[in-house]
């Protein structure tokens, strides 16, 4: 199957610093990926869709100026949790839908957030 | 609207058979996914079902009810390391998921 990757897979950082993490598609091109967010045993929260070229379409409740998003090419997108607090503490996981395997998506291997 | 359900935890017996199930409300389906997901890790890929019926994959079954708005997923010859949650996930303009079941499977 098509490979995502993500990196960092763990980063920790104080309260007031911005956070990058990027989601890069290995061997396909990606037009759309998404960022998702897991809290501890709870599914996923799609957070935004983005979209390769233009601005990324967030969901109900998330803040776009908070949770950056800029999908520059079509193999990488970032998010950048700016003036992270404690309670952006969590596990971001990206995914991409590979145009040939139709809708399937392929998940990251996720990056665990910790802000002190 | 967008509402999709999955009972939150079950138990099994190693060897034994279990089934998972999903219902949805959604004014657009494209198909429904199942996923499982390890603590820590990301999920993976399970089976992705359009059409109704059943699809076997191994010891992995899923079944899918368009008219019904519903679905499972079955576990069959459980062994310790299908202790996991399972994820379904309705496909429309994007992919919404359920909030996961918790499997533990005892010996």
């Amino acid at each position: 199957g098509a490979v995502v990757s993500q990196h960092p897979s763990r980063v920790i950082c104080k309260s007031g610093t911005s956070v990058k993490i990027e989601c890069r598609s290995l061997d396909f091109q990606a037009t759309t990926m998404f960022w998702y967010r897991q809290f501890p045993k709870k599914s996923l929260m799609l957070m935004a869709t983005s979209n390769e070229g233009s601005k990324a379409t967030y969901e109900q409740g998330v803040e776009k100026d908070k949770f950056l998003i800029n999908h520059a090419s079509l193999t990488l997108s970032t998010l950048t949790v700016t003036s992270a607090h404690p309670e952006d503490s969590s596990f971001y996981i990206c995914s991409a839908r590979e145009p040939t395997s139709g809708n399937e998506q392929f998940f990251g291997p996720g990056t665990r957030l910790t802000v002190l | 609207g967008q509402n999709i359900d999955q009972p939150t935890e079950m138990t099994a017996t190693e060897g034994a058979i279990v089934q998972i199930n999903c219902t949805y409300q959604t004014s657009g389906f494209n198909g429904l996914f199942w996923y499982q997901q390890h603590a820590g890790e990301a999920p993976t890929f399970l089976s992705y079902n359009v059409l109704d019926g059943l699809e076997e994959k191994g010891r992995f079954s899923s079944f899918l009810s368009r008219s019904k708005g519903y679905s499972y997923l079955l576990l069959k010859e459980l062994q310790m390391k299908d202790s996991a949650s399972y994820l379904c996930a309705y496909s429309a303009s994007k992919i919404i998921f359920g909030s996961g079941t918790r499997l533990s499977i005892r010996p």
